[in-house]
């Protein structure tokens, strides 16, 4: 198994362009997370799907933010208009549920900086 | 509301030490805690989690942690550390708010050197 799949691995954008964000979970998990880490807010969960449904949105921090799971083999992350302090690491993660504590498979993240 | 907290920032060792880093929990019902690893530049790994049993949990790379349902800690633990075990570490706390969810809580991490 590949593992998560993050594209691209980095990007460097100007402060107003639109930057998006894209993930393939392991095959078979049907949850979906992304995350944001910085050194001054840590680990913070944005968003997450469940069969490609989104279930819990209240850590996307404004509009800016939108996120999407067309299928259950992909996802993107977009932020439009971007800015610099939206430059920060995402992390895509996936789980499965199975017998009720379960373990989440994190992506090597995205590095993202808005000059 | 399920919460971590990890209160070492930072955690110095020497190599063939014994190292201990810090977890206490706060939760309703019974805690469903892990631990996970990120070395620099990578994804967080998950090491091991606690969900019901033997209070002792082994995980991944010699880990171990410990955990006590009276001190509402889960600290992990491993007897001889290396160079290697150099990471950031995390602690975690599934969420059971709002129904059945698979959302973790992390702790902000703690920094692990271990020094030659």
């Amino acid at each position: 198994d590949a593992g998560v799949i993050q594209s691209p691995r980095h990007e460097v954008t100007e402060m107003g362009q639109e930057v998006t964000l894209r993930c393939k979970p392991i095959s078979g998990h049907d949850y979906l997370f992304w995350y944001r880490q910085t050194m001054m807010r840590g680990l913070e969960l944005l968003i997450y799907f469940n069969n490609n449904v989104p279930i819990d949105d209240s850590g996307m921090p404004e509009d800016r933010f939108s996120a999407k799971m067309p299928n259950a083999s992909f996802s993107t992350l977009k932020i439009q208009p971007s800015e610099p302090r939206d430059s920060a690491v995402y992390f895509c993660a996936s789980s499965f549920r199975d017998s009720g504590a379960d373990t989440q498979y994190f992506g090597p993240g995205t590095r993202l900086t808005v000059l | 509301a399920q919460s971590v907290a990890q209160p070492e920032d930072q955690v110095n060792v020497a190599e063939g030490n014994p190292l201990t880093v810090k977890c206490t929990y706060s939760v309703s019902g019974n805690p469903y805690l892990f631990w996970y690893v990120q070395y620099p530049n990578r994804g967080l790994q998950f090491l091991l989690k606690y969900i019901t049993g033997d209070n002792l949990v082994k995980g991944s790379y010699g880990f171990e942690a410990e955990f006590n349902k009276s001190q509402t800690s889960f600290h992990l633990k491993k007897p001889s550390a290396l160079v290697s075990d150099s990471a950031l570490y995390f602690c975690a706390v599934r969420d059971i708010w709002g129904g059945a969810t698979n959302k973790l809580i992390f702790g902000t991490g703690t920094l692990l050197a271990v020094q030659p």
